[in-house]
């Protein structure tokens, strides 16, 4: 039930592509959803979060959609780049007052953003 | 201000060798979290401290690991007797107190290899 399960595992895309990263959850505890972007060698950067009271969150290119109902969400990035290239991790986390806030993290998806 | 240290970056250990890897949050940053991430895998929760004391380690092996973050100093993770499976890349993510409306900021990462 901690688990959070992302597809798909790689992509490709074409530049000005739209990629879209999908994750599923089980446990409805869960109220903090980010993704994370990492490049080879690097630790992971927080792209963009959301909580379950909202239904889309945008930041520049990156779109989150969330379906509570479903238990998903999903990255979408509009206009994608070269420079997007990177693994992205989806993660879900508890962060009530009674609870430690660690992240549940899905396996991950490398994207390629051909130019 | 600086972001969240990890050193070394890199550690090559002997099976049976001990490994400390340290972590220094960011400034004004009091709780510290740890993850280890397999090749190919997505992020697993280690272990949650607050200074001087370990809030959650539901996440760490029951033998040979162990972590700190003393009132003075950076958070140690220490593997004693290191085997070839702990060879992986681990990191420290450290946030503010208020876990409900603060991010995790992850540093660079410990990349540790067992020979």
């Amino acid at each position: 039930q901690q688990q959070v399960k992302q597809s798909p595992q790689s992509l490709i895309v074409q530049k000005g592509g739209i990629p879209i990263i999908n994750c599923a959850y089980e446990n409805t505890a869960f109220d903090y959803f980010p993704w994370y972007q990492q490049f080879p060698g690097k630790g992971p950067a927080l792209l963009i979060a959301i909580r379950p009271d909202v239904s889309e969150k945008k930041e520049g290119r990156f779109t989150i959609s969330f379906n509570k109902s479903a238990k998903q969400f999903s990255l979408h990035i509009m206009d994608s780049q070269p420079g997007d290239s990177a693994t992205y991790f989806c993660a879900a986390s508890n962060r009530g007052s009674s609870n430690t806030g660690k992240l549940i993290f899905g396996q991950g998806t490398t994207l390629q953003v051909k130019p | 201000n600086a972001g969240v240290m990890q050193n070394p970056r890199h550690l090559v250990r002997r099976r049976g060798q001990e490994a400390r890897l340290r972590c220094s949050p960011m400034k004004g940053h009091s709780h510290v979290y740890w993850y280890r991430q397999l090749p190919e895998e997505g992020l697993k929760f280690m272990v949650y401290l607050q200074k001087e004391n370990i809030i959650d380690e539901s996440g760490m092996p029951k033998e040979r690991f162990s972590a700190e973050f003393p009132k003075e100093g950076p958070s140690i993770l220490r593997i004693q007797q290191v085997v070839r499976g702990d060879s992986a890349a681990y990191f420290c993510a450290s946030s503010l107190p208020q876990v409900m409306n603060t991010e995790a900021f992850f540093g660079q990462g410990t990349r540790l290899t067992v020979v």
